[in-house]
């Protein structure tokens, strides 16, 4: 599997924006890009995904580097809610399951 | 609305009992995932259907097992449960098994052996 990493933990202050780092440098042509996030006690849950050009969704915005070797997550106003795990993953176009690696462990400040 | 549900949501067993958590989803996904979460540590995929077809990960010990009755449950199965298997198992499905679809998580449930 591509590898990722991301940093292990970051800060936001309520209502900033936060940029959420991840470099993939051995991705492949045909890797998505998925972001997940782990809010406390609960399951995984989808934020975004892309392949080569950026993304926008009411969750937040993927920035794809044109060469694709890292991509960021912007949450565009972060909330105490924001606060989680956020999984850069991988995905081969055809049969692959989520691996997740270690994640970005994210502390949103009131 | 459609879910992924997972029962019980708080499991204790006793070391070497046996023990089986549950998944169902209302979804009609072709996919079912199971995966174990230790404390502080990401996901890690045990085994999955397509449909009937199971595939197992390769380093999944022999003493998980899982059965898929039909598109709607899937069930893992811990034969004889040691302390290292307390953990968080988290059921996932997608519907297709192709990169543009997302997976779709259970609550989980939290297994403590004694």
């Amino acid at each position: 599997d591509a590898k990722t990493t991301q940093p292990n933990s970051m800060e936001s202050n309520e209502e900033e924006p936060v940029h959420l780092p991840c470099n993939h440098s051995t991705i492949s042509g045909t890797d998505y890009i998925h972001w997940y996030r782990q809010l406390p006690s609960q399951g995984p849950e989808y934020v975004i995904h892309g392949l080569t050009s950026n993304v926008n969704n009411r969750m937040a915005s993927l920035a794809i580097a044109e060469d694709r070797k890292s991509s960021t997550l912007i949450l565009h106003r972060a909330t105490l809610r924001d606060a989680a795990v956020y999984y850069c993953i991988l995905r081969d176009g055809g049969n692959t399951p989520l691996v997740f690696g270690k994640g970005t462990r994210l502390s949103v400040i009131a | 609305d459609a879910m992924v549900i997972q029962n019980p949501r708080y499991q204790v067993t006793q070391f070497g009992k046996p023990v089986t958590l549950s998944c169902s989803q209302t979804l009609n996904h072709n996919v079912m995932y199971w995966y174990q979460q230790k404390s502080s540590q990401a996901p890690k995929l045990l085994f999955h259907y397509y449909d009937k077809d199971f595939n197992n990960e390769a380093d999944t010990p022999d003493n998980f097992q899982s059965r898929r009755p039909n598109t709607s449950f899937c069930f893992l199965d811990i034969r004889s449960p040691g302390l290292g298997d307390a953990a968080m198992y988290l059921c996932a499905t997608s519907r297709d098994q192709l990169a543009e679809g997302g997976q779709f998580f259970g609550p989980g449930t939290r297994l403590t052996v004694l």
